[in-house]
């Protein structure tokens, strides 16, 4: 089973609004990932966590917030976001981030409005 | 910085037409080299991959891929499409110049079979 659950599917909020974003998987993976992919273009990374500890983050404004409770959820917390935060925003994991462990497995991802 | 390049932005094609997509990266050193294709409405899959070893390497649904290492290439191949081949094409690399492998995607390469 090499599946990555993300929920809610599409998710519609205001500019005010406080929203998450979750994502799961029970393959054993210990690096879990966050990406946003905007319309006809290749995923962005934002986040990494390795063994539940934030290991990258690519710059990303603070009104996303990564959250990882255990080895098997992710979650990004979003506040105050501006319409250009719309994208379709992808959870990704793997093994691991060394040689030979980084094959990651994509869910299905959130498609999120900001209105 | 580290780079993929996709050649093709849109390829069209007849069913049971050769196709070969062009990927090349920008960096030298241990790479690990992926492709992933996105369906319409549907996550990324993971089509193949290559880490080491034979350079030609098979994936799901009749693709292939070889890895040239004097050209920095990755490139996509299938002998015969089909109409259910339509979808995006996205390569990726990992790049492994410091202590984190980032995952990094091409600007994808869009699909269209004509039946």
């Amino acid at each position: 089973d090499t599946e990555v659950t993300q929920t809610p599917k599409h998710l519609v909020m205001g500019m005010t609004n406080k929203k998450s974003l979750k994502c799961e998987q029970h393959m054993g993976h210990r690096a879990m990932y966050w990406y946003k992919q905007k319309a006809k273009k290749p995923p962005e990374l934002m986040f990494v966590y390795s063994y539940e500890k934030l290991s990258i983050n690519e710059s990303v404004p603070s009104r996303f917030s990564p959250e990882c409770p255990n080895s098997s959820l992710l979650n990004l917390h979003l506040h105050a976001l501006q319409p250009e935060d719309s994208a379709l925003y992808l959870c990704a994991s793997s093994q691991g981030q060394g040689l030979a462990k980084n094959i990651q497995y994509f869910g299905a991802g959130t498609r999120l409005s900001v209105l | 910085a580290q780079s993929v390049s996709q050649h093709n932005h849109h390829v069209i094609l007849s069913e049971a037409a050769s196709l070969e997509l062009g990927c090349n990266y920008s960096y030298g050193g241990t790479v690990n080299l992926f492709w992933y294709v996105q369906y319409p409405g549907q996550h990324l899959q993971l089509l193949l991959k290559y880490f080491s070893g034979d350079p030609l390497v098979k994936g799901i649904k009749g693709f292939e891929a070889e890895f040239i290492k004097s050209k920095f290439s990755f490139n996509l191949r299938k002998p015969s499409v089909q109409w259910s081949d339509t979808a995006e094409y996205f390569c990726a690399v990992n790049f492994y110049g410091g202590s984190q492998g980032n995952l990094i995607f091409g600007k994808g390469t869009k699909l269209s079979v004509k039946p």
